[in-house]
């Protein structure tokens, strides 16, 4: 199963980049990369997801090198409502891979500081 | 809109007796999970189902069930709860490509 080992916490302050990096150095052919964000008693809220390269979208950036054996979530200009936990996942939820199990990690706890 | 909708939201029981947590998903996906979240050991994954009648355990499966007879439910049965199962579950489904959609979570309190 590919396990994913991150930073337990990370602080920030208004108006910075973040960078969180996962690894995951066990991730098969068909696994996907996903972030998540969760905020006290809710359930995780998608982020991004990627396989390879670079993913952007209107709240993160993903990087992922050619190895595929870590990633990088970026956060550009974070707000004190980014205050959250991030959480890495590796995963095929096609059952094409034998990891079908998605498994979250501890997670990131990021602080952000005005 | 695509929702997960899970109930109940909170529910307090005593130990042994029987109880039910439903999750539904409107979102026509194949894939759904159930997770359970604690304090300090992050989210982890119960059951899991690729699609109807495919069931398979997680990480924790140990005094729990589950079901799946349509593709979009997916309750997770307590048979015999005990104060270890005291926990904040999710219920989520999902596409390769689209990721994860969690549901709003049920606070179980078993006493």
């Amino acid at each position: 199963l590919a396990k994913t080992t991150q930073p337990i916490s990370m602080d920030s302050y208004e108006g910075q980049e973040v960078n969180i990096t996962c690894s995951h150095n066990n991730i098969a052919t068909n696994d996907y990369i996903t972030w998540y964000q969760q905020f006290p008693s809710q359930g995780p809220r998608f982020i991004i997801q990627g396989y390879k390269t670079k993913v952007t979208n209107e709240v993160a950036s993903l990087f992922i090198p050619a190895d595929r054996k870590s990633s990088t979530l970026s956060l550009p200009r974070v707000s004190l409502s980014d205050t959250a936990v991030y959480y890495c996942l590796v995963g095929d939820m096609e059952g094409y891979s034998s990891a079908s199990k998605i498994i979250f990690g501890s997670g990131t706890r990021l602080s952000i500081r005005p | 809109e695509a929702q997960v909708t899970q109930n109940p939201r909170y529910l307090i029981t005593v130990t042994g007796k029987k109880l039910t947590v439903t999750c539904s998903q409107n979102m026509n996906h194949e894939y759904m999970s159930w997770y359970r979240q604690d304090p300090g050991l992050g989210l982890r994954q119960i059951y899991y189902s690729m699609n109807v009648e495919v069931t398979d355990k997680g990480d924790v499966p140990e005094g729990y069930k589950v079901s799946r007879k349509e593709k979009r439910n997916f309750p997770l049965i307590l048979e015999s709860p005990s104060p270890n199962q005291t926990s904040l579950y999710f219920c989520a489904t999902g596409r390769t490509g689209d990721g994860y959609t969690f549901g709003s979570g049920t606070r179980l309190t078993v006493v």
